[in-house]
């Protein structure tokens, strides 16, 4: 069974206080790892897609990373409107289902 | 263009009310999923439909059933809502993950659901 396992659950940030968001995987044949920002209220907001292990996309002050077992997002000089719920998910190779952390909930303080 | 759109924005039913939550995508994607969101447990598919035509049982279907109209639209309906149905449903579509398309998926706004 595939697992998608996001720490912290919740992270508080100083605005310029740059940090990492953790999204540990287990999934046979990883066939894309996906990125989300979700505000209160709303729908989630596609980030970036990683399919290799190595592989990089950045954002504006977003930067993901792969790994074999894990991704990072990584958060330069946060600023409030960086305030969100981060989510994760990954997509095994042959199936359309695609399998969701519960997220981290991110905070930035001006 | 709109994206993935849904109505109604709320509702909110008595058990054993039945409804039906409604979607539309117009980025000409063949693939749409229903999705709920409860706190603590993130993100579950409900049903999928990989193309026009086809629908498939996702991680939490019991209560639930589908109707992929057309290539646009996808319906979730609830026959006889109960409590534990309670909770903000997101519809998601994506171009073909399986024949070859990306595989992003993108979100609605989410119908929130209320059942007493």
């Amino acid at each position: 069974e595939d697992q998608v396992t996001q720490s912290p659950e919740a992270l508080r940030l100083q605005e310029g206080e740059s940090s990492s968001l953790n999204c540990s995987y287990t999934v046979s044949g990883l066939r894309g790892l996906f990125w989300y920002r979700q505000d209160p209220g709303k729908g989630p907001e596609f980030l970036f897609t990683l399919y290799s292990a190595g592989e990089e996309k950045e954002k504006e002050r977003l930067k993901a990373t792969l790994t074999k077992k894990e991704s990072f997002l990584h958060i330069t000089a946060p600023k409030p409107e960086d305030s969100a719920t981060y989510l994760c998910a990954v997509r095994r190779g042959g199936y359309q289902k695609v399998t969701f952390g519960i997220g981290t909930k991110l905070q930035v303080i001006p | 263009n709109a994206g993935v759109t849904q109505t109604p924005k709320f509702q909110v039913l008595k058990t054993g009310q039945s409804m039906t939550l409604q979607c539309a995508q117009d980025m000409n994607h063949n693939s749409m999923y229903w999705y709920r969101q409860d706190p603590g447990m993130g993100l579950r598919l409900i049903y999928y439909s990989a193309s026009e035509g086809t629908t498939d049982k996702g991680e939490v279907p019991n209560g639930y059933n589908v109707s992929r109209l057309n290539k646009r639209e996808f319906s979730l309906r609830l026959e006889s809502a109960a409590p534990s149905q309670t909770s903000v449903y997101f519809c998601a579509s994506s171009e073909a993950p399986l024949a070859g398309g990306t595989d992003t998926q993108y979100f609605g706004p989410g119908t929130r659901l209320t059942v007493l």
